[in-house]
């Protein structure tokens, strides 16, 4: 079945550095990918989505590529601020929307020091 | 924005009594909501689909006598633990789908002793 791996954390950042949080995925077909981001005590918010290959999706200074030659949709972000500090997810669903079944990874906790 | 909301978000129980997680989508209706559960450092899993006025889907493996989930309103749809044990404790979140797209709620973090 379809699954979602994502880079173990926790990752620990200060104020300004570049993000990378590595998510690569197993499917059929071609999926829709997605990162979410739950702040303390919030419920998950839709960070950024792509739908097809080569797709950038972008938000909030946030980016990732879907990448179907390596599986791969990496979250990047120039220069990360205290702020930032959650736990993202990376996300996949065979819908082009987010409103169907979500086949998450494990979750990443990044905490941006200042 | 569409908003989510949980209660409680925090509930310890006896093992062998059963709990009530409720649901609600506060600004819109939803005829399908998710419920998931969350291990400590590991991803949500998908337990059941949720839809208004009639029988939740769920998800192989889970035990639909365990996990009652009933959607009686277009802005509630609550999960109840019955015969809670120790391995019942867990993270639970929810989502509501608004259009098209998936709204999470905060999540209810379950302790059975």
């Amino acid at each position: 079945g379809d699954s979602v791996t994502q880079m173990e954390g926790p990752v620990t950042l200060s104020e300004e550095a570049f993000l990378t949080i590595n998510c690569t995925y197993t499917a059929t077909g071609y999926p829709s990918l997605f990162w979410y981001v739950q702040y303390p005590g919030e419920g998950l918010q839709l960070l950024l989505k792509a739908t097809k290959a080569d797709d950038k999706g972008s938000n909030k200074g946030f980016e990732a590529t879907y990448r179907k030659e390596t599986t791969s949709f990496h979250l990047e972000k120039g220069s990360v601020q205290v702020s930032d500090s959650a736990v993202y997810f990376c996300a996949l669903s065979d819908s082009t929307y987010s409103g169907s079944r979500l086949t998450f990874g494990e979750g990443t906790q990044l905490t941006v020091n200042p | 924005g569409a908003v989510v909301s949980q209660h409680p978000s925090w509930v310890i129980c006896k093992s062998g009594t059963s709990v009530k997680i409720e649901c609600r989508s506060l600004d819109f209706q939803a005829t399908t909501m998710f419920w998931y559960r969350q291990f400590p450092k590991q991803s949500l899993m998908l337990m059941a689909t949720s839809n208004e006025g009639s029988k939740a889907t769920y998800e192989q493996g889970v035990e639909k006598d365990k996990f009652l989930i009933n959607h009686a309103s277009l802005t509630l749809s609550t999960l109840t633990v019955t015969s809670a044990h120790p391995e019942d404790s867990s993270f639970y979140i929810c989502s509501a789908i608004r259009q098209v797209e998936q709204y999470f709620g905060p999540g209810t973090r379950l302790t059975v002793t």
